[in-house]
């Protein structure tokens, strides 16, 4: 049984930080690619990242790129996500999921939410 | 805006049939046979139902399928049960900056 868990969300203020993480249980963690995909307070959802299996390749969106960095330990099966320079339009529900490669992401955790406020 | 353009919302009664589209360009839905489409219940993560246009995932009803014409893909739910009340996404992978896009979402409500 796949399962993920996100943790590390919660309040913070503009230009401040968080890490996200994101543990991953029931399969061969190091073979899979993984990405971040949120979703903001009553918008749809949103990839943001993804990491190779290795951690060698990284994609990033746009709206994240420069500020946030995704990395991965394959020897702890877990799934990082450092967000800095944290603006309001990054509240969301930061979701962490498990991507077979042209199939789309099969395997999901129930999110994290990030409230980015003053 | 989404990169992925479905309606908002679509209603069905019980046992109909309702079919969601999704419209994007020749850079992501036209260009590969890579749409997936995604259940997304309140408080809970998104389930995947279809990938790679037409294939279901283990455990998935087949009363959900989908489909592919030019820039556009569809998802269609049989005999429409009252648990299928979700939103529901569709993804594709795209050669632009993105890795996958999104739609913005459709609102399924079982009268």
């Amino acid at each position: 049984q796949v399962h993920l868990v996100e943790s590390g969300g919660g309040l913070v203020k503009p230009g401040g930080s968080l890490r996200l993480s994101c543990a991953v249980s029931g399969f061969t963690f190091s073979d899979y690619y993984l990405n971040w995909i949120r979703q903001a307070p009553g918008k749809g959802l949103e990839w943001i990242s993804y990491i190779s299996s290795s951690g060698g390749t990284l994609y990033y969106a746009d709206s994240v790129m420069g500020r946030f960095t995704i990395s991965r330990d394959n020897a702890k099966n877990s799934l990082y996500l450092q967000m800095n320079t944290l603006r309001a339009e990054d509240t969301a529900v930061y979701y962490c999921a498990i991507e077979e490669p042209g199939e789309g992401f099969h395997y999901w955790g129930r999110g994290t939410l990030v409230t980015v406020s003053s | 805006q989404s990169a992925l353009t479905q309606p908002a919302s679509v209603s069905g009664s019980p046992g109909q049939s309702i079919t969601i589209s999704c419209t994007g360009t020749s850079s992501d839905v036209g260009g590969f046979n890579y749409v997936s489409w995604y259940q997304h219940l309140p408080g809970k993560g998104p389930k995947l139902m279809i990938y790679k246009v037409n294939n279901r995932p283990s455990g998935v009803s087949n009363r959900f399928s989908g489909s592919k014409s030019g820039n556009t893909a569809s998802l269609t739910i049989s005999g429409l049960q009252a648990e299928d009340e979700a939103d529901y996404y569709c993804s594709s992978y795209t050669n632009t900056n993105a890795h996958v896009v999104f739609g913005g979402g459709t609102k399924l409500t079982v009268l």
